[in-house]
């Protein structure tokens, strides 16, 4: 396991179609961050878990956005409805939470979608 | 809340030495990340400070000084690959998600 991968790396789709993207995070980390980034600014927080739990959400995640880790391991995120405003680069990243200091968040490649 | 700020851009000559400043207003503060990005993909990590002062890693260094807010990235050596954003995120205890400046973008130049 190298890192945090994700699929699909693009997407494109048309306004009121619905998505999903997965995201794989290093083997037993715990914590799996969903992060949103459009162009000239910095990822901005979506929600993230711990383990199965999911802990916050962002008040930028609309009731059409829904997160999901069932089994603690991969997660997906589903964006129902699509939007022409919701096109942007999804970024997953993931910690192990050991405890102490923040923990490096590692990010993987991220998800490009493109909402015609 | 958090307030962040760095500059949008920056331009400096292949070789030289550039610094990227950030400030921040954040609760809980717990240490500082910088990470890189390249045009199109994913931040990588490049250092995080906990404690004030310089550390020093190869051509990159960073500094924090946790009573003035401040924190700055310096690149040495500079080579065309530095171009890039650089992103400033103050890091809260408890591991809570990260809240990203802007970023800076640095363009070297020949």
């Amino acid at each position: 396991d190298t890192g945090v991968s994700q699929d699909p790396r693009h997407k494109i789709t048309k306004r009121g179609q619905n998505v999903t993207f997965r995201c794989d995070p290093i083997s037993e980390h715990n914590r799996l961050y969903w992060y949103r980034q459009t162009l000239g600014q910095g990822p901005e927080f979506l929600t993230y878990f711990q383990n199965e739990a999911q802990l916050e959400k962002s008040r930028l995640l609309s009731d059409r956005f829904s997160a999901e880790r069932p089994k603690g391991s991969f997660s997906t995120l589903e964006i129902q409805r699509t939007e022409q405003g919701d096109s942007a680069m999804y970024l997953c990243a993931s910690t192990e939470l050991a405890g102490g200091p923040p923990d490096t968040q590692y990010f993987g490649p991220g998800t490009r979608l493109t909402v015609l | 809340g958090q307030n962040i700020d760095q500059p949008t851009e920056m331009t400096a000559t292949e070789g030289a030495i550039v610094q990227i400043n950030c400030t921040y207003q954040t609760s809980g503060f717990n240490g500082l990340f910088w990470y890189q990005q390249h045009a199109g993909e994913a931040p990588t990590f490049l250092s995080y400070n906990v404690l004030d002062g310089l550390e020093e890693k190869g051509r990159f260094s960073s500094f924090l000084s946790r009573s003035k807010g401040y924190s700055y990235l310096l690149l040495k050596e500079l080579q065309m690959k530095d171009s890039a954003s650089y992103l400033c995120a103050p890091g809260s205890s408890g591991n809570t998600p990260l809240v990203f400046g802007k970023g800076t973008r640095l363009s070297v130049i020949a």
